[in-house]
């Protein structure tokens, strides 16, 4: 069965740091999405992704956040300058179409920011 | 914009029993409605969606989830939950093109 793929599992970083989040959506989703999960707390959207463009993003995702699609398979997060409030579990989805479908999650990257 | 509230956060039922869970959702016109299962340390696994028709939806593992407009609800129930089922479980409404929104989510312990 497809499944969305995510890279690394956890990731531990410096605050201040950079990094970038990896996820290989299912192939022939054409909508990519990546949400936040803090310890304890609900999933919260970040951003959707279509056509080489951020579709909508949620007022989490602000300047420091930013997405890509470098290629046909990859879809990134960078995180600039790492703050410690952005640990968290961060999951990518993927779904065919905008409307009338569901999403697909990946497993998450846990990010640890000390 | 649109919203979740799942009431309750920890529910714990004996294996076998029935289980509902609840979910209240806040949104303009006809959603997309969602529940998700989450394992510890695990990702989001689907279980079941409405989007239109037959208002009761039948989803993997047994549940199945009824959609009323008129109460703006959306609930999860399993005739007889298995100790497997224990795990968090997500509502999620999702208006047109949007993103999911959630609800804070229900811990669900099962009782040898």
């Amino acid at each position: 069965e497809p499944e969305v793929t995510q890279t690394p599992s956890h990731q531990v970083t410096q605050m201040g740091q950079e990094v970038i989040l990896r996820c290989v959506p299912i192939s022939n989703h054409l909508y990519f999405y990546w949400y936040r999960q803090i310890l304890g707390q609900k999933v919260e959207f970040l951003v959707s992704f279509y056509n080489n463009e951020i579709s909508e993003k949620s007022e989490i995702f602000d300047d420091q956040f930013s997405v890509e699609r470098p290629d046909g398979s990859n879809f990134t997060l960078k995180i600039r300058s790492t703050k410690l409030e952005d640990s968290a579990m961060y999951f990518c989805a993927s779904s065919e179409r905008a409307v009338n479908t569901e999403a697909f999650f990946g497993q998450g990257t846990r990010l640890t920011v000390v | 914009a649109q919203s979740v509230t799942q009431p309750d956060i920890h529910i714990t039922v004996s294996e076998g029993a029935s289980l509902e869970l609840r979910c209240n959702y806040s949104y303009g016109a006809t959603p997309y409605l969602f529940w998700y299962v989450q394992s510890p340390g695990q990702g989001l696994q689907l279980l079941l969606k409405y989007f239109s028709g037959d208002t009761l939806v039948q989803g993997i593992k047994g549940f199945e989830a009824e959609f009323k407009r008129s109460q703006s609800s959306f609930n999860l129930r399993k005739p007889s939950v298995h100790w497997s089922d224990a795990a968090e479980y997500f509502c999620a409404v999702r208006g047109g093109a949007d993103g999911l929104t959630f609800g804070k989510g229900t811990h669900l312990i099962i009782q040898p």
